[in-house]
C-alpha cells in the first residue's frame, strides 16, 4: 500500500459532460475526505464518509456533484453537467478513527479542466 | 461560521533567518488547529496539530485562543522548508476549513 492514489490524475471535459473520479484510500482507514482545490486558495471541503456513510456533506456542494463509498473501501465523485466553474483539483483523503487525532492522508489530486 | 485567514500569500527569508507564518481563525467554539505542508511535486502533508503540542522539523505553533491566533513558526530557516504552508481548522464534525496558503522561500 503506497498510500492514497486517485483516479484519472487528469482529466479535460467539455461543458456539460458528466465526469467520474474514483479515490482509493488506505487500505485500514476508516474515513474518507473529498475536497476541491482552486489556484491560490487552500483545499474547500466538500463531503466526508465515516465507512459507507456520508455523514457531512458542504452546503456548497451543488446537487450536480454527488459521491458514494458503496462498500467502504473505495470512493467515487461524479460531477454531472460540468460547469467551467468546477475545473479545479479535486483532492482525496483518508484516516483511521480513534483516539479522536487521526491524521488525514491526502492523495494526488485529479486535475479537472472543462472547456 | 468557521473561518481561516493566512494574511501573507508569499514569505521570503534568508537561510538561518528566523520564520513565522500567520494564521488567524474565526470559531465560536473550541477548534483543533493543524498545520499543513506541501513541498514542491509533492502531496499535502500534516506537519503538526496544536493538540500534540510537539515540534516537528523545528517547527512550533501556538494556540493564542485570545488572540484567535495559530502562527507557525521556526527559529532558523532552512532551504528545504521552502513549501505552501496550510493552516487548518477543524471545529465540530469533520468539516476541515483550509486557509488560502502562504508559499514560504527560503532564500539561500
Amino acid at each position: 500500500d503506497t498510500g492514497v492514489s486517485q483516479n484519472p490524475r487528469h482529466k479535460i471535459t467539455k461543458r456539460g459532460q458528466n465526469v467520474t473520479f474514483r479515490c482509493d484510500p488506505i487500505s485500514e482507514h476508516n474515513r474518507l475526505y473529498w475536497y476541491r482545490q482552486t489556484l491560490g486558495q487552500g483545499p474547500e471541503f466538500l463531503t466526508y464518509f465515516q465507512n459507507e456513510a456520508q455523514l457531512e456533506k458542504s452546503r456548497l456542494l451543488s446537487d450536480r456533484f454527488s459521491a458514494e463509498r458503496p462498500k467502504g473501501s473505495f470512493s467515487t465523485l461524479e460531477i454531472q453537467r460540468t460547469e467551467q466553474g468546477d475545473s479545479a483539483m479535486y483532492l482525496c483523503a483518508s484516516s483511521l478513527a480513534g483516539g479522536g487525532l487521526d491524521e488525514q492522508f491526502f492523495g494526488p489530486g485529479t486535475r479537472l479542466t472543462v472547456l | 461560521a468557521q473561518r481561516v485567514t493566512q494574511p501573507e500569500k508569499l514569505l521570503s527569508v534568508f537561510k538561518g533567518a528566523p520564520v513565522e507564518l500567520k494564521c488567524n481563525y474565526s470559531y465560536s467554539g473550541s477548534p483543533e488547529l493543524f498545520w499543513y505542508v506541501q513541498y514542491s511535486r509533492q502531496r499535502l502533508q500534516l506537519l503538526l496539530r496544536h493538540i500534540s503540542r510537539e515540534s516537528i522539523k523545528g517547527f512550533t505553533a501556538d494556540l493564542n485562543k485570545g488572540e484567535t491566533s495559530f502562527h507557525l513558526k521556526k527559529p532558523f530557516a532552512q532551504e528545504e522548508d521552502s513549501a505552501m504552508y496550510y493552516c487548518a481548522l477543524s471545529g465540530a464534525g469533520q468539516n476541515f476549513v483550509f486557509g488560502p496558503g502562504t508559499r514560504l522561500s527560503v532564500l539561500p
